[in-house]
């Protein structure tokens, strides 16, 4: 089954720790993102990346850090820089040779801090 | 700076009542408008991507339309399983290929 996969599905921070949401895609898909949504509010873009070893910033990159080592995998860490990181993170991605670049998502990871 | 704002916010509706969800956006150079489900504590499902003006997409109960400055998305005789948030989101015609989303349509259909 091709597809995105997230982990873990939830996850507690304790004040002060760094935390790392993974994200895997087997759709052989170039592009990556990564999204935050808070209760109520559409989702806001944190960072993406359209090829292997390059990322871009969103709108609300900091406190986050991301790597690209693998076209299939962009993780996503969480640093104690992020002063309001309870929410829930998905990740998607997108074939950037088609016409109108739709994206896929995952099925979240929902992070809290304690 | 690409703006969506999806009314209502929420909608309640009986079984087989139909009704109009809207999206509006202002966007510098619209590539594609999308729509998506989401199911609480699930990431969205791609719906349908709308590109031009005049342009229609159905899919079941739904259907997606398109103007110069808004979309609709239709339900026709909704069942309780259409209950979900639907998210309009717009990518401009720009280097960047990120999506900016509305915040969403939260629907009840209640049976």
């Amino acid at each position: 089954d091709g597809g995105i996969t997230q982990s873990p599905k939830y996850l507690f921070r304790k004040e002060g720790q760094n935390v790392t949401l993974s994200c895997e895609q087997n759709l052989n898909h170039d592009a990556m993102y990564w999204y935050r949504q808070d209760p109520g509010q559409g989702l806001r873009l944190i960072y993406y990346s359209q090829i292997v070893n390059d990322f871009q910033k969103g709108d609300i990159a900091e406190g986050y850090s991301v790597s690209r080592e693998k076209k299939e995998s962009f993780p996503l860490t969480v640093t104690s820089a992020q002063k309001n990181p309870t929410a829930f993170y998905l990740c998607a991605s997108s074939n950037s040779e088609a016409s109108y670049n739709e994206q896929f998502f995952g099925p979240g990871t929902r992070l809290t801090v304690l | 700076e690409d703006q969506v704002t999806q009314s209502p916010e929420a909608l309640r509706l009986q079984e087989g009542e139909s009704s109009s969800l809207n999206c509006s956006y202002t966007v510098s150079g619209l590539r594609g408008l999308f729509w998506y489900r989401q199911d609480p504590g699930k990431g969205p499902e791609f719906l349908f991507t709308l590109y031009s003006a005049g342009e229609e997409k159905e899919k079941e109960r739904l259907k997606a339309t398109l103007t110069k400055k808004e979309s609709f998305l239709h339900i026709t005789a909704p069942k309780p399983e259409d209950s979900a948030t639907y998210l309009c989101a717009v990518r401009a015609n720009t280097g960047r290929r990120a999506l900016t989303f509305g915040s969403g349509t939260r629907l009840q259909v209640q049976p």
